[in-house]
């Protein structure tokens, strides 16, 4: 089985500060993903990743940066956090290389809050 | 562009009964995967079930099954016999080959003991 794992289920953080989310996978999946969902908003996709040191940016990059140093982790960062970023956040990782048939296996989440 | 539509924001199942999570999407492209999706109260996203659109029989899971009508464009998840552990959130999703998976808004399922 596919195990995507989030560093932290809740976190509580202040206006101004660095977050770091953290996402490890641990089946050699090329794709990665981050997302964030918000209700009435659905999943939005922030970033992307097919590769070590490769990303791309997805429908809301703004205010987010991410890093992709090994192939099993994918790290989301909010440079510096704003309380509108408040949200559930959810990392997926996936097999294929931008085929139909790629199915994307999610983390448990982080719901994140900006105080 | 592609568009997941899932028109029912919440529905009522008892408990033992089969359900249908209605799923309508639109692309133009004649290659494409179709995806659901379960995220209980806890919110992890579970992959529940696949269909392709060359696909020539609906693909089944378990009690999950996906009613594919490629002509109405349509998706229906239906959950046989379900169970309390079903009340959930579930997702119709949609990808043509590129790196963007479009998710729908969701529907709600309640299972009533």
């Amino acid at each position: 089985d596919v195990k995507v794992t989030q560093s932290s289920r809740y976190l509580v953080k202040r206006t101004g500060e660095k977050v770091f989310l953290e996402c490890v996978q641990d089946m050699d999946h090329e794709n990665m993903f981050w997302y964030r969902q918000d209700p009435g908003l659905g999943l939005r996709l922030i970033y992307f990743s097919y590769d070590v040191k490769m990303k791309e940016k997805g429908d809301i990059p703004e205010g987010y940066s991410v890093s992709r140093e090994k192939k099993e982790r994918f790290s989301l960062i909010l440079e510096s956090a704003s309380t509108n970023q408040t949200s559930m956040y959810l990392c997926a990782s996936s097999l294929r290389t931008l085929s139909s048939t790629d199915t994307q296996y999610f983390g448990p989440g982080t719901r994140l809050t900006v105080l | 562009a592609q568009k997941i539509t899932q028109t029912q924001p919440g529905m009522f199942v008892q408990e033992k009964e089969a359900v249908t999570l209605d799923c309508t999407y639109d692309t133009s492209d004649p290659s494409y995967g179709l995806f659901w999706y379960k995220q209980p109260s806890s919110g992890e996203m579970i992959f529940l079930i696949y269909q392709g659109s060359y696909d020539q029989q609906n693909a089944t899971e378990g009690r999950y099954s996906l009613n594919f009508q490629k002509a109405r464009k349509s998706a229906n998840l239906v959950i046989s016999a379900s169970q309390l552990g079903d009340s959930a959130m579930y997702f119709c999703a949609i990808n043509t080959g590129g790196f963007k998976t479009i998710f729908g808004a969701g529907t709600r399922l309640f299972v009533k003991a």
